[in-house]
């Protein structure tokens, strides 16, 4: 569960999709997160899709799972400068003991 | 209802000093995760704690990083003998484990840590 591995940085212009990928280790995880992290900020549960789903969609955000090749990824509709920060996938262990996070993705989203 | 609470905000010590950072959970929590962030970096697990009790500590350093959760008040993430290299964001969060939960972790605002 230790590597979960998401891509730097990704830069989209205003009103774009941006689609966020992530790929995690542990087939057990029950749930997989998505947070986001404003500068100096804490970080906030965006959305998080539980194991046996394949997709969940809430407003702008759609959360696609793909198990076979453990792969998250996280589409953002209509961007706005306001989404402009850094986003985390995490997975958890199935204990809930640990929840290992990516080392982000930084969005900067272009007027 | 207020969210996680760290203090302090912002804290500076020179190398050898003791640095104790806190975390008061959310109301109803009882289960409160350390995470350190190095700059540039995500969030590396250190430890996970119930009230009174270390349950996992496997992200901790062995030597000179310590932490608590008392029966009664914040739990505490104890640096001692401080070097340049715990310059990092400490963040807590907590959670409210029930049955059927989600996990969802609340973090705190963090504390950011300057080692002089």
């Amino acid at each position: 569960g230790e590597d979960v591995e998401q891509s730097l940085f990704l830069s989209v212009r205003e009103g774009d999709s941006s689609v966020i990928n992530c790929t995690y280790t542990d087939s057990s995880s029950t749930y997989l997160y998505w947070y986001k992290q404003e500068p100096g900020a804490g970080l906030q549960l965006l959305t998080y899709i539980f194991s046996n789903m394949d997709m969940k969609q809430d407003q702008r955000l759609t959360v696609l799972l793909n198990k076979k090749d453990k792969h998250l990824s996280l589409r953002i509709a209509d961007t706005q400068t306001g989404d402009s920060a850094i986003y985390f996938c995490a997975e958890v262990s199935p204990n809930f003991n640990k929840f290992y996070f990516g080392s982000g993705t930084k969005l900067n989203v272009k007027p | 209802n207020a969210g996680v609470m760290q203090n302090p905000r912002h804290l500076v010590r020179r190398r050898g000093q003791e640095a104790r950072l806190r975390c008061s959970p959310m109301k109803g929590h009882s289960h409160v995760y350390w995470y350190r962030q190095l700059p540039e970096e995500g969030l590396k697990f250190m430890v996970y704690l119930q009230k009174e009790n270390i349950i996992d500590e496997s992200g901790m350093p062995k030597e000179r990083f310590s932490a608590e959760f008392p029966k009664e008040g914040p739990s505490i993430l104890r640096i001692q003998q401080v070097v340049r290299g715990d310059s990092a964001a400490y963040f807590c969060a907590s959670s409210k484990m029930s049955a059927g939960g989600t996990g969802e972790l609340f973090f705190g605002e963090g504390s950011r840590l300057t080692v002089l």
